[in-house]
């Protein structure tokens, strides 16, 4: 069955770097993108951009242009997320989702992972 | 950007109660709407993808209808797993945008 398994919690001061994986099985990894959606505390979904999973090219949302980088290790069928410079308000749940347009737009997502910016 | 208004923000229904709810686009979206429901801690999970159609898996009491700008998500018969926060997507067009919630409590 399709799954995408992201990486564990994170506790990390203001100022370091966190890098966060979505690990997908179950299907083609080339064949669909991957999306990633930041959810703070208590508020709704905020969508950060995706990367293609066939190319490498990642795509930004305006508001995580500059410390927001997605790569891929495609051999590993894994996306990862990586934050530099972390602020208090990069404390969110971080889902990974996959898509193919038109149909299958965010039709799985990962678990979430938590990421806690504190000093 | 699409700016996607959902309405209502808080709603309380009872068992068996048929609920709606609603997303307002802020430009024409060709029916790329998708509702997803979230219980507190877990993922988000489809429910309706293009408007209309029922995910696999979902049961035949959710359904979705609009087009243009006006989308509405109907329950026909509330269970008690179906208390949790909906969310609308549109994916007409980048960025992707949400609305920002309903969250459906159990009077």
């Amino acid at each position: 069955q399709i799954q995408l398994v992201q990486s564990g919690p994170e506790l990390k001061k203001p100022g370091e770097s966190v890098k966060i994986s979505c690990k997908a099985s179950g299907y083609t990894f080339t064949d669909y993108a991957m999306h990633w959606v930041k959810q703070a505390p208590g508020k709704g979904l905020k969508w950060m951009g995706w990367i293609n999973t066939y190319t490498g090219k990642p795509t930004y949302a305006d508001d995580f242009k500059g410390r927001f980088v997605f790569s891929l290790e495609a051999s590993a069928s894994t996306a990862n997320l990586q934050i530099s410079n972390l602020k208090n308000e990069d404390t969110a749940t971080y889902f990974c989702a996959r898509a193919r347009a038109p149909y299958y737009v965010m039709d799985a997502w990962g678990q979430g992972a938590s990421v806690t910016v504190s000093s | 950007d699409i700016q996607m208004t959902q309405s209502p923000s808080f709603l309380s229904a009872s068992v068996g109660d048929r609920v709606t709810i609603n997303c307002k686009a802020s430009q024409n979206i060709n029916k790329y709407l998708n509702w997803y429901q979230q219980k507190l801690g877990e993922a988000p999970k489809r429910l309706i993808y293009n408007t209309n159609n029922l995910q696999t898996g979902i049961p035949s009491r959710f359904s979705g209808s609009g087009s243009g700008t006006d989308y509405t998500l109907t329950i026909s018969s509330l269970q008690p797993e179906d208390f949790a926060t909906y969310f609308c997507l549109q994916h007409n067009s980048f960025p992707l945008t949400f609305g920002s919630g309903t969250k459906l409590e159990i009077k």
